[in-house]
């Protein structure tokens, strides 16, 4: 079975810091990762996503995360936040090589910002 | 082009009574997905449909929780009965169906279901 941990319900950087988000997961064969960030009163927008190859992933919005093996993490991160940032994130995995679509979220980061 | 588009954006609805929710997926997507975000549970699959085949229901919470997919576009998710702890944004994503890593979902903007 599939899993993932996001530590930290809440998130809080000034504007201009490092924001780091942490994600890690539990599956038994590499699965396909993804960071979606919810805007309020809005759905999902995917930020960025790793199948394969390149373990650095660069997504939208200057936000990048890196693929660890041997650690089971995919950890969001973004040099320097901004108000806009401020919102909630979900780290999601999907099966590898397989017909079988579903994501598996988990519980969500609110990342908040302040001047 | 249009995203994917859900209505009704609210419902109130007293415990006990039927509701629909209507997803429209994005033109062209086959593959069409339910998902529930609620508190303290987080965002949870219900089903997900994929072209003509047998809709994979395994993430539905009990026998009053139903959805159809007509002509392979629109979906409707109806939930009977209704229950408080049903009360929760529902959203809907859809993608192009691919069973390869460019397969992403894309979600819409969900239901807020109150149940009194």
């Amino acid at each position: 079975a599939q899993s993932v941990t996001q530590l930290g319900s809440h998130v809080s950087v000034s504007e201009g810091a490092l924001v780091l988000l942490r994600c890690n997961y539990s599956s038994s064969v590499p699965p396909y990762l993804f960071w979606y960030v919810q805007y309020p009163n809005q759905g999902l927008q995917l930020l960025l996503k790793y199948t394969t190859g390149a373990t650095l992933v660069k997504g939208i919005n200057g936000f990048e995360a890196e693929f660890k093996k041997s650690e089971t993490s995919f950890h969001l991160t973004k040099p320097s936040a901004h108000m806009s940032d401020a919102a909630e994130y979900f780290c999601a995995v999907r099966r590898l090589n397989t017909g079988f679509q579903k994501l598996v979220f988990g519980t969500g980061t609110r990342l908040l910002v302040s001047p | 082009g249009a995203g994917v588009s859900q209505s009704p954006s609210n419902k109130v609805t007293e415990k006990g009574k039927d509701v629909e929710l209507r997803c429209d997926p994005i033109s062209g997507h086959t593959a069409l997905y339910w998902y529930r975000q609620s508190l303290g549970q987080g965002l949870e699959f219900l089903i997900y449909f994929q072209g003509n085949s047998a809709p994979d229901k395994s993430g539905l919470p009990s026998d009053r929780f139903s959805a159809e997919r007509t002509g392979g576009s629109v979906s409707t998710l109806t939930i009977q009965r209704t229950q408080q702890e049903d009360s929760a944004v529902y959203l809907c994503a859809s993608s192009l169906g691919l069973a390869q890593s460019t397969d992403t979902q894309y979600f819409g903007p969900g239901t807020r279901l109150t149940v009194l």
